[in-house]
């Protein structure tokens, strides 16, 4: 257990909706960093958020946003929602060294 | 343009024999380096680090090893367990608090 939460587990939903996913970091850890996994890809970093604020970005699509709020939880939220947004979605936090703790991840299905 | 990339998608190796996993990189600014495991329907879990002012580490059953004039790293597992069966991510970064840069995993197999 890395003490990353994350939920919901799974989400099915329709193309055209909107999601949010929700992560908890671990004790302490004031960064947040949102991945995406894709099939067969490694993991793709969309975005980084410390002590509430925007850290970094990565290849983060303009239909998604992220917020990290004064408890340290995060939300990434995911809009107009496609076919190809179907994928895993992990959270990660760390504290102030190089190695990030991972969630169960999202697995995120769009019908 | 991959900047962290693992050329062999598998491995299988026998129980007991030693597993080695390698990963190349591009980015001469890459100063961390990670190896992450991944069960299916889990998330990463980190394994082993090593900064770029070292040539090795070693913890446990793992080693990992940086050559930094290839731009190469690699995972020791010795010995190899059939709970080593998962895939396992290379990630690197070039500074702390930083976002990682993952390859696209080798799916290692040890067979019993």
């Amino acid at each position: 257990d890395s003490g990353v939460t994350q939920t919901p587990k799974h989400l099915i939903t329709a193309t055209g909706q909107r999601v949010t996913l929700r992560c908890s970091p671990r004790s302490g850890d004031l960064s947040v960093y949102w991945y995406q996994q894709s099939l067969d890809q490694g993991l793709q970093f969309l975005i980084q958020y410390y002590n509430g604020e925007e850290r970094a970005k990565g290849n983060i699509l303009e239909r998604f946003s992220a917020q990290q709020f004064p408890d340290l939880h995060s939300e990434l939220n995911l809009s107009s929602l496609e076919l190809g947004d179907s994928a895993l979605y992990f959270c990660a936090s760390s504290s102030s060294g190089e190695t990030q703790y991972f969630g169960p991840g999202t697995r995120l299905l769009v019908l | 343009d991959q900047q962290v990339k693992q050329n062999s998608p598998s491995l299988s190796v026998q129980e007991g024999r030693i597993s080695i996993l390698n990963c190349d990189y591009t980015n001469s600014m890459f100063d961390y380096f990670l190896w992450y495991k991944k069960y299916p329907a889990e998330g990463p879990t980190f394994l082993i680090s090593i900064s770029s002012i070292k040539d090795k580490n070693e913890d446990g059953r793992f080693t990992v090893f940086l050559n930094k004039s290839a731009k190469h790293l690699s995972l020791h597992i010795v010995p190899s367990q059939p709970g080593d069966s998962a895939v396992y991510f290379c990630a690197a970064t070039s500074k702390r608090n930083t976002p990682l840069v993952f390859g696209k995993g080798t799916r290692l197999s040890v067979i019993a």
